[in-house]
């Protein structure tokens, strides 16, 4: 069975810190690679995609993949308390059409 | 671009009735819907994967006669919760990827299931 695993948290940074969110992944032929952010009693919101080795950055959001290590994770600059919510790491599933496996989510608390 | 509507966001329903929830991507067409559900501090489970113009496929445990999905075109997908109960109440998020696209899912902002 495919799984993708995260750390549930909650995470605490102080506002203006760098917070680090980790994933590892059991499938070795998931080529795309997904983190959504999920505020309290809605629905996920694309973060970032990833889908070759190394880093990939958009504004305060840098996304991570090494798939030898079968590891993806998603650093935060400049934390703000907006960025409070859970983060959810996502792996296509190499023989499912189009499916994304989810892990659990990070919570992640950014305090002012 | 890549916007995901779904309607009701919120439903509250006496047991025994049908809700109807539709899924529509509005500026690009969807081959492939999603459906999934997610109880109170749980995390997204998938519940059936809809391709336009075909059966859903369902994941294993979710019945298929009470979760009826239609995919009658590029960009409608709707989820019926035939006879609700009360344990069928729950948050329903469908997602939808672009035809000829990435495996990237944008998700609709999720429909608020009561059964009374």
């Amino acid at each position: 069975q495919k799984e993708v695993e995260q750390n549930s948290g909650p995470l605490s940074v102080p506002e203006g810190a760098i917070a680090s969110l980790n994933c590892t992944y059991s499938d070795r032929v998931s080529q795309s690679f997904f983190w959504y952010r999920q505020y309290s009693g809605k629905s996920p919101e694309l973060i970032m995609s990833i889908y070759s080795n190394g880093d990939k950055e958009d504004g305060r959001f840098t996304a991570q993949l090494n798939k030898a290590s079968q590891y993806v994770s998603l650093l935060i600059r400049d934390s703000q308390p907006s960025d409070s919510a859970t983060y959810l790491c996502a792996v296509n599933e190499s023989e499912g059409f189009q499916k994304l496996v989810f892990g659990t989510g990070t919570r992640l608390l950014v305090s002012p | 671009g890549a916007v995901v509507s779904q309607h009701p966001s919120r439903v509250i329903c006496k047991s025994g009735t049908s809700v109807k929830i539709e899924c529509r991507s509005l500026d690009f067409q969807a081959t492939t819907m999603f459906w999934y559900r997610q109880f109170p501090k749980q995390s997204l489970m998938l519940m059936a994967t809809s391709n336009e113009g075909s059966k859903a496929t369902y994941e294993q445990g979710v019945e298929k006669d009470k979760f009826l999905i239609n995919h009658a075109s590029l960009t409608l997908s709707t989820l019926t919760v035939t006879s609700a109960h009360p344990e069928d109440s729950s948050f329903y998020i469908c997602s939808a990827s672009e035809a000829g696209g990435t495996d990237t899912q944008y998700f609709g902002p999720g429909t608020r299931l009561t059964v009374l």
